[in-house]
């Protein structure tokens, strides 16, 4: 069974802080990441896929690193916002059905 | 929500009643799926679609059935609901590869 790891749970910071947390899988037999914004209340709204080695994907101030030798991927908000509140989901792209493993999310809070 | 509807938004059942969670599209989608999501748990496969005429289980599928009659729909049956599926459900349909998420239904079991 693949194991989707993000660190941390949760996450509290202040309006205008910069942060980032991590999405850890193995590395064996990767195809594709994908990290997805859940708000409460709202359905998951995918942010990125990312497939290969050393991919940087960027959406306004949230980016997305990947580094599939060694199984983790990297997302960063730059001056955080409080409608950045949400959890932080990656899910691989994978399994034996070949359907997305989602880690537990990073629940991020922004306090203005 | 990439044209993918859920019904009901909420619904209460009683333990060992039965019910279906409707899900629908409009885009022609083969790929269909149905997740729920618990806290601490993430979301978690439940059943998948591929097509019309073809489902598969997913990483929690007891207690749950599918069946995919036509492209557009992806029912979800509860056979006798227990209260450990008390849970959000979001059906998702895949468009390039990415999953897109319907917006949820919210189901209690008392």
């Amino acid at each position: 069974i693949l194991n989707v790891e993000q660190s941390p749970q949760s996450l509290h910071v202040q309006e205008g802080d910069s942060t980032n947390f991590t999405c850890s899988f193995p590395s064996s037999n990767f195809y594709a990441l994908h990290w997805y914004r859940w708000e409460t209340a709202k359905s998951p709204e995918a942010l990125f896929v990312m497939t290969l080695n050393g991919d940087e994907k960027k959406k306004g101030r949230i980016s997305a690193t990947l580094n599939t030798k060694e199984g983790y991927s990297y997302l960063y908000i730059k001056g955080s916002q409080p409608e950045d509140s949400a959890t932080y989901l990656c899910a691989l792209y994978g399994g034996s059905q070949g359907n997305l493993i989602f880690g537990k999310g990073t629940k991020l809070s922004v306090k203005p | 929500n990439a044209g993918v509807t859920q019904t009901p938004k909420f619904q209460v059942l009683k333990t060992g009643q039965s019910m279906t969670l409707q899900c629908a599209q409009d885009m022609n989608h083969e790929y269909m799926s149905w997740y729920r999501q618990d806290p601490g748990m993430g979301l978690r496969l439940i059943h998948y679609s591929v097509g019309a005429g073809i489902t598969d289980q997913g990483e929690v599928p007891n207690g749950y059935n599918v069946s995919r009659s036509t492209t557009e729909d992806f029912p979800l049956r509860l056979l006798s609901a227990a209260p450990s599926q008390t849970s959000v459900y979001f059906c998702a349909i895949e468009k390039g590869d990415t999953q897109y998420f319907g917006p949820g239904t919210r189901l209690t079991v008392l």
